[in-house]
C-alpha cells in the first residue's frame, strides 16, 4: 500500500525556516515525481514545488520562489520541502504528492494526509 | 501559467439528479502526437486529502464509481455526476498536467438540495 507521511508542521513565527519532510512506502520511490501541494484554510489547492525523480530538476510557484527548496533522498525514501522566510499567507495545510506518469494512468493518484504550518506571531 | 477556471463555484443537487461542474482551460490541453487531453479531476470530502477520480478528460480511476464521467477537448472540460449520492458531497477540483506548474481549478463546492 502506498503511504506518504508528512511530519514538521506546527507553530512558527514569522521570518523561522523549518523543514518538512514526507516519509514513502510501499512504493519504488525513485521512480516518480514527487510534489509539494498547499492548501490555506478554507482555500483551494496551490501547487508549491515538483522534483524529478533523481532530483536533478525542481520547479516552484512563484509565490514560494527563492524561499523554499525541494529536495529528495531517494535512499531514505523522504521528500524534503525547506522553508525559509516564512510569511503569514504561507499558512496552510501542506500535501506531499505522487504523481504517476504513463501512458495508461496520469496523475496526483497519492497524497499525503497533509501537515498544517502556521506562521503567527 | 495555464489558469484553470470551473463553474459554479458552488452548487446544490437533490439526491439522485445530476450534477454537472464545468472546467475551461486558458489554453489548449489536447495534445495533438497522442491525441489526450492532459486534464484530471479531484475530490476533496472535508478533512480529507484530494482523491484523483479521473484523468485523460474521461478514464475513471480504479475503484471510482461509474456515476462519476468526465467529458470535454480542448479547453472545454466536465464532470459529471448521474445520479447524486450523500456520500458525493465535497469540493471539487480540476487540474491541468499539460504543462509545469499543475495548475488547478479554484475548486467547485458541491451540496445536497
Amino acid at each position: 500500500e502506498v503511504q506518504l507521511v508528512e511530519s514538521g508542521g506546527g507553530l512558527v513565527q514569522p521570518g523561522e525556516s523549518p523543514r518538512l519532510s514526507c516519509a514513502a512506502s510501499g512504493f519504488t520511490f525513485s521512480n516518480y515525481w514527487m510534489y509539494w501541494v498547499r492548501q490555506a484554510p478554507g482555500k483551494g489547492l496551490l501547487w508549491v514545488s515538483r522534483i524529478n525523480s533523481d532530483g536533478s530538476s525542481t520547479s516552484y510557484a512563484d509565490s514560494v520562489k527563492g524561499r523554499f527548496t525541494i529536495s529528495r533522498d531517494n535512499a531514505k525514501n523522504t521528500l524534503y520541502l525547506q522553508m525559509n522566510s516564512l510569511r503569514a499567507e504561507d499558512t496552510a495545510v501542506y500535501y506531499c504528492v505522487r504523481e504517476v506518469t504513463a501512458l495508461a494512468r496520469f496523475g496526483f493518484d497519492s497524497w499525503g494526509q497533509g501537515t498544517l504550518v502556521t506562521v503567527s506571531s | 501559467d495555464i489558469v484553470m477556471t470551473q463553474s459554479p463555484d458552488s452548487l446544490a443537487v437533490s439526491l439522485g439528479e445530476r450534477a454537472t461542474i464545468n472546467c475551461k482551460s486558458s489554453q489548449s490541453l489536447l495534445y495533438s502526437s497522442n491525441n489526450k487531453n492532459y486534464l484530471a479531476w479531484y475530490q476533496q470530502k472535508p478533512g480529507q486529502p484530494p482523491k484523483l477520480l479521473i484523468y485523460w478528460a474521461s478514464t475513471r480511476e480504479s475503484g471510482v464509481p461509474d456515476r462519476f464521467s468526465g467529458s470535454g477537448s480542448g479547453t472545454d472540460f466536465t464532470l459529471t455526476i448521474s445520479s447524486l449520492q450523500a456520500e458525493d458531497v465535497a469540493v471539487y477540483y480540476c487540474q491541468q498536467y499539460y504543462n509545469i506548474p499543475r495548475t488547478f481549478g479554484q475548486g467547485t463546492n458541491l451540496e445536497i438540495k
